[in-house]
Order: structure tokens, then sequence, then C-alpha cells
């Protein structure tokens, strides 16, 4: 299985809803990512775990909250955001933080209104 | 963060024709890797260059690096309408991933 899956695939939320985005891997990685990506603009890092603790915040607004409930799953839990959040939001993982290579879930794509 | 830059920007080809992308960046590097995004989907791993490889195949893919002039190719072979798709590479620079701003490939049938 060499599949990250992230849900859900779609999300409208108001800017005073509470959401969470879910990101699942049972390929024994040990680092995991969430990017987001504007259109047409590389993937931003947001957030790294590694080995289930936070390791890197690419100083994000508290607004965004990772969480890594065990070795295979990765949450991101969205509060009060922004219309400027509204993007295609990444989820990937890697066999250990450093990098060979990256895989990556197919995206939710958030709309804030 | 970004660190490289991509040209061209977009590339429009008939299919059949061989497609480059290059990839230049700043600083020195364990590895260079291209990743294929369909659009508005998840990136895909294409291929991965050590710092000391200088040219790489894969299926109709090659890859090259120069690090002397920081940059590197990849070169897309006998190209398909499936290849349409925006290219990325990365730079793996102090544990992390340092993506060009990506280029834009679109194959004509």
């Amino acid at each position: 299985d060499t599949e990250v899956t992230q849900t859900p695939k779609h999300l409208v939320m108001g800017m005073t809803n509470k959401k969470s985005l879910k990101c699942e891997q049972h390929m024994g990685h040990r680092a995991m990512y969430w990017y987001k990506q504007k259109a047409k603009k590389p993937p931003e890092l947001m957030f790294v775990y590694s080995y289930e603790k936070l390791s890197i915040n690419e100083s994000v607004p508290s607004r965004f909250s990772p969480e890594c409930p065990n070795s295979s799953l990765l949450n991101l839990h969205l509060h009060a955001l922004q219309p400027e959040d509204s993007a295609l939001y990444l989820c990937a993982s890697s066999q250990a933080e450093g990098y060979t290579e990256a895989f990556f879930g197919q995206g939710t794509r958030l709309t804030v209104v | 963060s970004q660190q490289g830059e991509e040209d061209p920007q977009a590339l429009s080809i008939q299919e059949g024709e061989n497609a480059t992308m290059n990839c230049s960046y700043k600083t020195s590097i364990n590895n260079l890797q291209w990743y294929r995004q369909n659009s508005g989907r998840g990136l895909v791993h294409l291929i991965l260059i050590r710092s000391n490889e200088r040219e790489k195949h894969s299926g109709r893919l090659r890859v090259t690096l120069d690090t002397s002039k920081k940059s590197s190719s990849l070169l897309i072979t006998a190209s398909r309408a499936a290849d349409t798709a925006s290219y990325f590479c990365a730079t793996d620079s102090n544990y992390q991933l340092i993506w060009g701003a990506g280029t834009k490939l679109i194959i004509k049938p």
C-alpha cells in the first residue's frame, strides 16, 4: 500500500466553523507533513511531524492546529479561518524526516466563506 | 520555502515531441527530485537524483544534474496527452524540501 489518503476531498466552511482534515498512511513512514498550496504556486510547508512529534512549524497561524494521534494518522484542525486560507491542503509522508521520496495524498480543496 | 526557479513557466508541445524543463537552485543539496501534479490533485514523485549523480533515467524520463551550475533538467521523450500536468523540482536542504515554481506542460493532440 503506497497510498496517502486524505479526507474530505472538498470542504466548504464558514469563518466561525471548526472542522478537521484527516490524513492516513500505512507505509510505516515516520515523517508526515502538511502543505498548503495556492493555485499555480508550489506547495508551502506548514508542519512536519517526525516520530509523532511536531518537528517543524513554519510560523503557521494558530487557527491551524496539527495533531498526530499515532504513526499512521495526521489531523489538521481548523478554527476561525479567513477567506484567504482557501487553498488545496496536501498531506505527505516519507520514511523519515530528511527526505528521499515523499508520497502525497490527493489533497483537500478548502473553501472558506 | 521556494528556492528554485523553473523555466519555462509554461510549455505547450505536440503529442510525440520531447519536452524539456529546467530547474535552478541556490544552495548545496543532498538530492533533487521531480514531481508531477495533475490539475488540482496531489503530487506524484517521478525521480530522484543524488548530488553525486549527473544523469538518471526512468522510462521516458531523463534527468540531468549539474551541481557546478546548480541546475537540473527534466526531459520527457515521446510526450503523450497524459503527460499534461505541472512539474515541480524540489531540493533536499536541511531536511526540508525546497520547491521550484513549477512548469505547466500542455500536450496538444
